[in-house]
């Protein structure tokens, strides 16, 4: 998988838009980008991802440059339920019954009251 | 409700003694994996299995084994010779193959003491 960079931490007051980035200078023209979040003692839950246009559901938005090198999820009105490790990744489609995701570190958000 | 079923929910090891975590879905989905977490670390693939009889090494099988005898089970056993088994280890599964995405979903984990 195309390795990712993120920020280890960031804080959010409750209400704001939070904006996690992700640099993946090395994207291959096939890899989607997906985000995940885990909270604390639970496991990850999928959030969204995208290969190339800019992706919105109910939990969040995820804009991707045109260069692909860079995302960034977006939490419209965050709350302190969002408050959580998110996870960055990039890797190729392959058709269902993957090989797995690789989970770096990711970014440790913290939403303040 | 559908879901994914780790079960217990915490588990204590003696030394030399190995021991099973279970995981159950009714999602129907072809595809389970099992991950390790330690501390402040992101997530480690140890095993994962694309369909049933069938299983593939991770990044670190070493000291585990697994079996996927039903579609619906993947347990995994911790044995004696993984020195270091404290952690946290989560269960996943995806849709079946040709699905238009691949996200996971996961359990709820089994946390891993060692005695």
């Amino acid at each position: 998988d195309a390795k990712t960079t993120q920020p280890p931490s960031m804080d959010c007051a409750e209400g704001r838009a939070a904006n996690l980035p992700c640099n993946h200078s090395t994207i291959s023209g096939n890899e989607y980008v997906y985000w995940y979040r885990q909270i604390h003692s639970q496991g990850p839950q999928y959030i969204i991802h995208g290969l190339k246009n800019n992706e919105t559901n109910e939990m969040a938005s995820l804009i991707i440059t045109e260069d692909r090198k860079s995302s960034t999820l977006i939490l419209p009105h965050a709350t302190l339920r969002d408050t959580a490790v998110y996870y960055c990744i990039v890797r190729p489609y392959s058709g269902g019954g993957a090989d797995g995701l690789t989970f770096g570190k990711g970014t440790h958000l913290i939403i303040q009251p | 409700d559908g879901g994914i079923t780790q079960s217990p929910k915490y588990l204590f090891r003696k030394e030399g003694q190995n021991v099973t975590l279970s995981c159950e879905q009714n999602l129907n989905h072809d595809a389970m994996y099992w991950y390790r977490q330690d501390p402040g670390q992101g997530l480690r693939l140890i095993y994962y299995s694309q369909i049933v009889n069938d299983f593939q090494k991770g990044d670190i099988a070493e000291g585990y084994s697994v079996s996927r005898e039903k579609k619906e089970s993947f347990p995994l056993t911790v044995t004696s010779a993984q020195k270091n088994p404290t952690a946290f280890y989560l269960c996943a599964s995806t849709p079946s193959r040709g699905a238009t995405n691949e996200k996971l979903f996961f359990g709820s984990g089994t946390q891993l003491s060692v005695l």
